[in-house]
């Protein structure tokens, strides 16, 4: 199994610039989770899809960023226009299974770094 | 408001000194706690999971318990390659919440 992708790895722009995040789950693996991680707050959860639906958005910080899942194996976040302070390390991750009174583990993908100058 | 909290922040160990680390928790209704490793530059990569109180996991040199309030991951004789990031994460409704992280180095 090729885990979690996503791309680019890499990414630095310049503020004011549009943004665009991609990630593929992990085949069979119908929840999809993003994350963005700094060194002031830690791992934090953007968002979060089941089945392709979008549930929890509470943790998008602005307007500016949105998310899309348009199939099981593809998701996007953009963050338009992109400022300083969202460079960060940005996670995506997928679990097998929605919701029950147990839950299975998250599997993460290596992140994209961003850099906003 | 359901809050997850590590100690310590970081821990330097010789090789082969034992120790623990702890992940205390107060959330509605956990639906399971996580234990991940993240290594500089990578994602976080999952450990175990516990699901109820007196539930313990192994593997290799790691250990994970758990009870009502805390979660403790021992490390047993480590060696320079358990130095990472260690993360513990509650499940609640939906959602998973991780805590700040417990950095260890282990020096030969």
């Amino acid at each position: 199994d090729a885990g979690v992708i996503q791309s680019p790895r890499h990414e630095v722009t310049e503020m004011g610039q549009e943004v665009t995040l991609r990630c593929k789950p992990i085949s069979g693996h119908n929840s999809l989770f993003w994350y963005r991680q700094t060194m002031m707050r830690g791992l934090e959860l953007l968002i979060y899809f089941n089945n392709n639906v979008p549930i929890d958005d509470s943790g998008m910080p602005e307007d500016r960023f949105s998310a899309k899942m348009p199939n099981a194996s593809f998701s996007t976040l953009k963050i338009q226009p992109s400022e300083p302070r969202d460079s960060a390390v940005y996670f995506c991750a997928s679990r097998k299974g929605t919701s029950g009174s147990s839950y299975n583990e998250q599997f993460f993908g290596p992140g994209t770094r961003l850099t906003v100058l | 408001e359901d809050q997850v909290t590590q100690s310590p922040e970081a821990l330097r160990l010789q090789e082969g000194e034992s120790s623990s680390l702890n992940c205390s928790y107060t959330v509605s209704g956990l639906r399971g706690l996580f234990w991940y490793r993240q290594d500089p530059g990578k994602g976080p990569e999952f450990l175990f999971t516990l699901y109820s109180a007196g539930e313990e996991k192994e593997k290799e040199r790691l250990k994970a318990t758990l009870t009502k309030k805390e979660s403790f991951l021992h490390i047993t004789a480590p060696k320079p390659e358990d130095s990472a990031t260690y993360l513990c994460a509650v499940q609640t409704w939906g959602k998973l919440q991780f805590g700040a992280g417990t950095q260890v180095v282990v020096t030969p």
